[in-house]
Formats: structure tokens, C-alpha cells, sequence
């Protein structure tokens, strides 16, 4: 049983496409991240909600753009892919969002622009 | 100057060799420190946790803060192939936000 699961693991796709990665986890947690790493392994916050609401993000481009349908989703949409989005995308969660707590990792979708 | 600092190695040492893996931080406002492994095309787990400074414990991994230093390790002794992974120090900056090292890539020679 996975508790945090990401779809899908590997995309390849050509730049300006518009492209979606789904994330879903069965902890009962309330708090969800979407987190990304690029190619020297350096892992970045993107984006954090609470209970389906947003509370962090980190300056990222506005053609991404997170949507969390219910607490246990949280769903990463892309617009006008460009080369430099390419990295491995981390879905996360933990129990809530206060200092402390332990996050979980999905295991990750693996995106290519071309 | 990066929040979390951590030398990417690569690092390799025989197996059975103790393993020290290291990391400092910028913000002595900082209290809770974590060590995560990942493995090749995986996502990140949690391995070690420790609040404010002092040392941990758990079989054989032993995670140190050192607060005055601004200074985190990581110990492996008896290190194993399987223990081959990249790993994470990382602390939260504030809540619901983890800053993140750039990983050492270990490799546990048999």
C-alpha cells in the first residue's frame, strides 16, 4: 500500500506542451507538497497546502500551478513547458504543518522536456 | 550563502568502514534536523530526527548537532552495500518548510 503515490513516473515531453502530474496520499494527513529536484540533486520546496489550502509558495513561475481538489490530492499542472522545468518532481506530505513534523515522499516523476 | 550546506562527494569507503557525513547551516535560529536517504530513483525517507543539539541514536546510525557550530553529522558505523545512497541533511526553516542540502552521494565498496 503506498502512502504517497505520484502519476506518472516518467514524462517526456517537447517544450510549450501543457502537461499534469497527479498526487495522491492515504495517511490522513493534512498538509501536501510538491517539492523539485533538479539534476545536482538540490531538492526545492515549490508548494505546500493545508487542509486544500495554499500556504507556501516559493515563487515559483505562474505557469505552474497546484490544485488540491480534497486534502488527499494535490495535483501539479504546467503550462508552456520550457527545458529548464526538466527535473524529478516530489510529491509529499505530513500530518499537519507545524515545525517538526515528518514528511513522506512519493517516489517521484521523472519529467523531460525536449 | 546557501541556507544548508553539504559537500556532494561523491564518497566511497569499504564496506564495514565507519562513514561520517556532514552538513552546516546558515540560521541559528534553526531547531529541528533531519537526515533523509534516497535511493536511486526514489523519493527521499526519513532517516534520523533530532530537535535542537545533542546526539541520537538508532542502531547503527548515530545523527549530532552541534548548535554552537551550526554544524550536523551523520554517522554510520559497520557501513553496509546497502546503506549506498545519496543523503539529505535538512532543517525547517519555519513551519511547513524544509530547506534542504544538496545531498552526498555515498557508495559502500564490498
Amino acid at each position: 500500500d503506498t502512502a504517497v503515490s505520484q502519476t506518472p513516473k516518467y514524462l517526456v515531453t517537447q517544450m510549450g506542451n501543457d502537461k499534469s502530474i497527479k498526487c495522491e496520499q492515504n495517511l490522513g494527513h493534512d498538509t501536501m507538497y510538491w517539492y523539485k529536484q533538479d539534476s545536482k540533486k538540490f531538492l526545492k520546496i515549490m508548494f505546500s497546502y493545508n487542509n486544500k489550502e495554499l500556504i507556501i509558495n516559493e515563487t515559483v513561475p505562474n505557469r505552474f500551478s497546484p490544485k488540491s481538489p480534497d486534502k488527499a490530492h494535490l495535483n501539479l499542472h504546467i503550462n508552456s513547458l520550457e527545458l529548464g522545468d526538466s527535473a524529478v518532481y516530489f510529491c509529499a506530505s505530513s500530518q499537519d504543518w507545524t515545525a517538526g513534523n515528518t514528511i513522506y515522499f512519493g517516489e517521484g516523476s521523472w519529467l523531460t522536456v525536449v | 550563502q546557501k541556507e544548508v550546506e553539504q559537500d556532494p562527494g561523491p564518497l566511497s569507503v569499504p564496506e564495514g568502514a565507519i562513514v561520517s557525513l556532514n552538513c552546516t547551516y546558515s540560521n541559528s535560529a534553526f531547531q529541528y534536523f533531519m537526515w533523509y536517504r534516497q535511493y536511486s530513483r526514489k523519493g527521499p525517507e526519513l532517516l534520523m530526527y533530532t530537535y535542537s543539539s545533542g546526539n541520537k541514536e538508532d542502531g547503527r546510525f548515530t545523527a549530532q548537532v552541534d548548535k554552537s557550530s551550526k554544524y550536523i553529522s551523520l554517522f554510520i558505523r559497520d557501513s553496509q552495500p546497502s546503506d549506498s545512497a545519496t543523503y539529505l541533511c535538512a532543517s525547517y526553516s519555519s513551519a511547513s518548510k524544509i530547506i534542504f542540502g544538496s545531498g552526498t552521494r555515498l557508495s559502500i565498496r564490498p
